[in-house]
């Protein structure tokens, strides 16, 4: 089984500063089938980046994505208020299929 | 416009069968590779099973031999019976379409229906 693990569990910044999330995983596995999604209180996941690098439909060019082989990164260039939220990152592979990390928090500082 | 709106969730008893329903417009259930993804309380994310586009299911270990998903092409609606319902299932149950060139991420989520196992 691959494990996600994500760092750090929580990153306080203000609004304006740089986000760098880490997604690192347990075996390493094809970076064409990395993802990461936000999740804001109360609402479903909103698909942010796939293949590792590629941003959905919709997402701005202040998020992006990077990364092989076992260790990937989220980073959002200046922070909105809005991107105050919760991310995950999520592979696709053997077995199991589907597997999430287990989030990190980005807080208001 | 893609929307989903997962029905069925409630209070059910441990041991007890739910079956969850995917409401889909805009995009064809037989046609797209379409799962569940579950939440449980103040916890992440935590995938639970895909049908693609083949008769082929996918399961979590954590459900598999409890949970079937299904879908009905007529109705464009997608499903989770829940058998053997245990506590650790409680969470929001999400429905969510893996996109046709997203890499195997979900492009489409479901605002969720809640599942409380409970006595």
């Amino acid at each position: 089984e691959n494990v996600l693990t994500q760092s750090p569990g929580t990153l306080s910044l203000s609004p304006g500063e740089r986000a760098t999330l880490s997604c690192r995983a347990s075996q390493s596995f094809s970076n064409s089938y990395l993802a990461w999604y936000q999740q804001k209180p109360g609402q479903a996941p909103r698909l942010l980046i796939y293949g590792a690098s590629s941003r959905a439909t919709g997402i701005p060019d202040r998020f992006s994505g990077s990364g092989s082989g076992t260790d990937f990164t989220l980073t959002i260039s200046r922070l909105e208020p809005e991107d105050f939220a919760v991310y995950y990152c999520q592979q696709y592979g053997n077995s199991p299929p589907w597997t999430f990390g287990q989030g990190t928090k980005v807080e208001l500082k | 416009e893609v929307q989903l709106v997962e029905t069925g969730g409630g209070l059910i008893q441990p041991g007890g069968s739910l079956r969850l329903s995917c409401a889909a417009s805009g995009v064809a259930v037989n046609n797209n590779y379409m799962g569940w993804v579950r939440q449980a309380p103040g916890k992440g994310l935590e995938w639970v099973s895909v049908m693609p586009t083949s008769a082929y299911t996918y399961y979590a270990d954590s459900v598999k031999g409890r949970f079937t998903i299904s879908r009905d092409e007529s109705k464009n609606t997608l499903y989770l019976q829940m058998n053997s319902l245990r506590a650790d299932d409680t969470a929001v149950y999400y429905c969510a379409r893996i996109g046709p060139r997203t890499k195997y991420a979900f492009d489409y989520w479901g605002r969720g229906t809640l599942v409380t196992v409970s006595s």
